[in-house]
């Protein structure tokens, strides 16, 4: 079937830290593959996405690579700020999906 | 303007009250989705449709139904609300396209409360 497995939360950082947010996908056909951020009391934002392999999505300071031999999407960011405190989710579509297919969330929270 | 907006945003109500969730979208998208976000669950789909006379079910359709007003509207209805209900719901609208990607645009979310 198609699933998403993400690191589980919550990650706390000081500002300038390094992000790492696993991400890991089993999936049918040939998935596309999407970060999207939850801030504070908003709804979801496409962070970045991934069409097919080796591609990589960036925005924001943020990465991703999409690895088919590892099934994974790992999401990082150099040096992170307070401004980046939100829930991510790791999500996949597969085509002609009716759906995106989510991770659980992982909650950053970064301190000054 | 939001190009996905929903009402109410908040809501608090009693088991067993009847209750309408609202989605209204300029984005012109031909798709539209209702999700619910439980902590440590992620989202799940609850219902969706891909123009005005197509209504599917998702993972989690019991307890719910939905109806598609017109292109840019889509309702989701608690007949009789639970308290395992109580949830943040989200709409989301795509594009009709047979591309590979299936990019959603998100609304703000209705956080509903049932006591």
């Amino acid at each position: 079937g198609n699933s998403v497995t993400q690191m589980e939360g919550p990650v706390t950082l000081s500002e300038e830290a390094f992000l790492t947010i696993n991400c890991t996908y089993t999936a049918t056909g040939y998935p596309s593959l999407f970060w999207y951020v939850q801030y504070p009391g908003e709804g979801l934002q496409l962070l970045l996405k991934a069409t097919k392999a080796d591609d990589k999505g960036s925005n924001k300071g943020f990465e991703a690579t999409y690895r088919k031999e590892t099934t994974s999407f790992h999401l990082e960011k150099g040096s992170v700020q307070v401004s980046d405190s939100a829930v991510y989710f790791c999500a996949l579509s597969v085509y002609r999906a009716n759906n995106l297919f989510f991770g659980t969330g992982t909650r950053l929270t970064v301190i000054p | 303007d939001a190009d996905v907006t929903q009402t109410p945003r908040n809501r608090i109500t009693k088991t067993g009250k009847r209750i309408m969730l609202e989605c209204s979208q300029t984005k012109g998208h031909d798709r539209m989705y209702w999700y619910r976000q439980d902590p440590g669950l992620g989202l799940r789909l609850i219902y969706y449709s891909f123009d005005v006379k197509d209504i599917n079910k998702g993972e989690i359709s019991d307890g719910y139904s939905v109806s598609r007003q017109a292109q840019a509207k889509f309702s989701l209805s608690l007949e009789s609300a639970i308290p395992n209900q109580t949830a943040l719901y989200f709409c989301a609208t795509s594009d009709l396209g047979y591309g590979q990607s299936n990019e959603q645009f998100f609304g703000p979310g209705t956080r509903l409360t049932v006591l």
